[in-house]
């Protein structure tokens, strides 16, 4: 299907382990975002890229780690989670104008 | 510094009522201009967007806002709410030379009144 996908949808963990939510975007967009929502905070920007093989910070990236091989893909991984990661995390893709938002995947760490 | 700021964290208006939610931003070029909507659960859907021409754009769901550069603001505007319309609305701003990256407001909450 075209579009933005995320899974997992919903994800459970304990502090310490690794955990990777994915994203694929149908679209070839350049640029692909990672936001983590929170009450209070509205979203804020984990991790973008460009291109493949590009990517930068954004405004919270402790603890996160992504990787762009593909334009498809943009994975974002949490190498060794923390409770203050418990959150609703989006991904989206865009072509320099709008962003296009996938339906997020909700991750508590206990 | 770049930002955009929604100054009414929370509004409840009755169905039928006309809305107006307000946005202001900060911008050093000229601005792209967005306003998405989130229902509960769900990820964010562009209503409608600014990249130039006329100032008054039309979106999706009966949804209108205005470009007032002199005021820097992008209102979002509905002369008759439904019920389900009810969600959190965000304002954002791009611009060619911020990476595709987009600056959101905080949200505001839409309550609906039967």
């Amino acid at each position: 299907d075209a579009g933005i996908t995320q899974s997992p949808r919903y994800k459970i963990t304990e502090t310490g382990r690794q955990v990777t939510l994915m994203c694929h975007q149908t679209w070839s967009h350049s640029y692909m975002f990672w936001y983590r929502q929170d009450l209070g905070h509205g979203l804020r920007l984990i991790y973008y890229s460009a291109a493949a093989d590009i990517t930068d910070k954004g405004e919270v990236p402790d603890g996160y780690v992504v990787s762009r091989s593909k334009t498809e893909n943009f994975p974002l991984t949490l190498e060794s989670a923390t409770r203050s990661q418990t959150s609703v995390y989006f991904c989206a893709s865009s072509d320099g104008g709008e962003q296009f938002f996938g339906p997020g995947t909700r991750l508590t760490v206990l | 510094a770049q930002s955009v700021t929604q100054p009414d964290i929370h509004i409840t208006v009755s169905e039928g009522a006309s809305l107006e939610l307000r946005c202001n931003y900060s911008y050093g070029a000229t601005p792209y201009l967005f306003w998405y909507v989130q229902s509960p659960g769900q990820g964010l859907q562009l209503l409608l967007k600014y990249f130039s021409g006329d100032t008054l754009v039309q979106g999706i769901k009966g949804f209108e806002a205005e470009f007032k550069r002199s005021q820097s603001s992008f209102n979002l505007r509905k002369p008759s709410v439904h019920w389900s319309d009810a969600a959190e609305y965000f304002c954002a701003v791009g611009g060619t030379n911020q990476g595709g990256k987009l600056i959101f407001g905080q949200g505001t909450e839409l309550s609906v009144k039967p």
